[in-house]
């Protein structure tokens, strides 16, 4: 079955940077893409961006554009979301999910990585 | 950029209840639309994918209709299970999420 188990929680001060994991079993890791998506404590679910694991391929959203970078490591069938220049506001659960394509929802999830940024 | 927006933000149902959940997006999205549930403390689960198809096993009390602009997301008797948040996702460019439904015990 496919399972996406992501790295656990980080704790960074403003102006860092956080790397999260994400490791992908159960499929063939370049049939699909990964999306990012983040959480903010009670909020709802903000889309940051999707790596085609087939090219490497990105598309990000113009907010996090400059700030955010996703890679995968196929050997390892994993994918990588770095943010750069933290913020209190980037205190969020983040979210690994597979994509199929670019006219696809989303279909399995990882469980979701709380990042709180803090001084 | 699509905006997806979500009504009402919180819904007060009871077991058994019919419940019905509005998405409406800025633009057409012809058929291009997720439906989403998350419990506290978890990840969303697909529910339904262009607009209407039900994902495996998901029961089929959930029904999701429309196209165009204007979507429904429809629970014909509320199960104790089912209270929670439900996301509706646009991904005909990109992707966008609505700001969701909380469902809540009456």
């Amino acid at each position: 079955q496919v399972q996406l188990v992501q790295s656990g929680p980080e704790v960074k001060k403003p102006g860092a940077s956080v790397k999260v994991s994400c490791k992908a079993s159960g499929y063939t890791f370049t049939t699909y893409g990964i999306s990012w998506v983040r959480q903010a404590p009670g909020q709802g679910l903000e889309w940051m961006g999707r790596i085609s694991a087939s090219n490497g391929n990105t598309n990000y959203v113009q907010k996090l554009q400059g700030r955010v970078t996703m890679t995968t490591d196929t050997s390892t069938s994993t994918a990588y979301m770095e943010l750069r220049s933290l913020r209190s506001d980037d205190t969020a659960v983040y979210f690994c999910a597979t994509v199929y394509s670019t006219s696809s929802p989303f279909d399995f999830w990882g469980q979701g990585t709380l990042v709180t940024v803090s001084s | 950029d699509i905006q997806m927006t979500q009504s009402p933000s919180t819904l007060s149902a009871s077991v058994g209840d019919r419940v019905t959940i509005t998405c409406r997006a800025s633009q057409s999205i012809s058929y291009w639309l997720a439906w989403y549930q998350q419990k506290p403390g978890k990840a969303p689960n697909l529910l339904i994918y262009k607009a209407s198809s039900l994902e495996s096993e998901v029961p089929s009390r959930f029904s999701g209709s429309g196209s165009g602009t204007e979507f429904t997301l429809t629970i014909s008797s509320l199960q104790p299970e089912d209270f929670a948040t439900y996301y509706c996702q646009q991904y005909k460019s990109y992707w966008t999420f609505g700001q969701g439904t909380k469902v809540e015990f009456k």
